[in-house]
């Protein structure tokens, strides 16, 4: 089993639509979450970080943090081209909690 | 302020060859991480550095190894390389090491080895 699964997709949706990117992971003792954004080509850029079970909103970006389930999600609310990318899930691992486990990532593409 | 800043942004090595990466942290910034992107993949963890101690090792061979310097700024030296090691280097920086502490990439170096 791998520590950070994500669907790889790609997802696509429409245009102002609601994109919601997925993810779990194995290590109970994880305690922060992170969803970077990932341009092709370019390096990862954090959008969201969430430490406490529930939702966290900024802007568009919504992030849910279900821990009994071992489950983070990211929703994107009226999605544009631009969101366009790939979109990683990260998690805090190791003896000082300071390694970010990456899942492989979800490539969202938004249709105009 | 300047981000982290990585050099060079592009590398041409070839197999069996040494390579030194660069980074320099946010300002302010004490800890320095290392990670590795094959395409396709997520990064994977290779070193943690802060205050120029070795907090953290990824599942990773000798021939990487790393340092930080009294400015905080960092190396990352691959001996003997190999076809694999081709990929993104990705440099972050943090205020510390706790795991509530925010990770900002930098631009990154691409690493190929013929």
């Amino acid at each position: 089993q791998k520590e950070v699964e994500q669907n790889s997709g790609p997802l696509s949706v429409p245009e102002g639509a609601i994109a919601s990117l997925n993810c779990t992971y194995s290590d109970r003792g994880s305690q922060s979450f992170f969803w970077y954004r990932q341009y092709s080509g370019k390096s990862p850029e954090l959008i969201m970080f969430i430490y406490s079970n529930g939702d966290k909103e900024d802007g568009r970006f919504t992030a849910q943090l279900n821990k009994a389930s071992q489950y983070v999600s990211l929703l994107i609310r009226d999605s544009q081209p631009s969101d366009s990318a790939t979109y990683l899930c990260a998690v805090n691992s190791g003896e000082y909690g300071n390694k970010l486990v990456f899942g492989a990532g979800t490539i969202l593409r938004v249709k105009s | 302020d300047a981000g982290v800043t990585q050099s060079p942004t592009h590398l041409i090595k070839t197999r069996g060859q040494h390579v030194t990466l660069r980074c320099s942290p946010i300002s302010g910034h004490k800890s320095v991480s290392w990670y590795q992107q094959v395409l396709g993949q997520g990064p994977q963890f290779i070193f943690q550095y802060y205050e120029k101690e070795e907090r953290g090792r990824g599942n990773f061979p000798d021939r990487f190894s790393a340092r930080q310097f009294p400015n905080y700024s960092s190396e990352l030296n691959v001996n003997a390389l190999l076809l694999g090691d081709s990929a993104l280097y990705l440099c972050a920086s943090s205020r510390g090491t706790s795991g509530q502490n925010i990770q900002y990439f930098g631009a990154g170096t691409r690493l190929s080895v013929l």
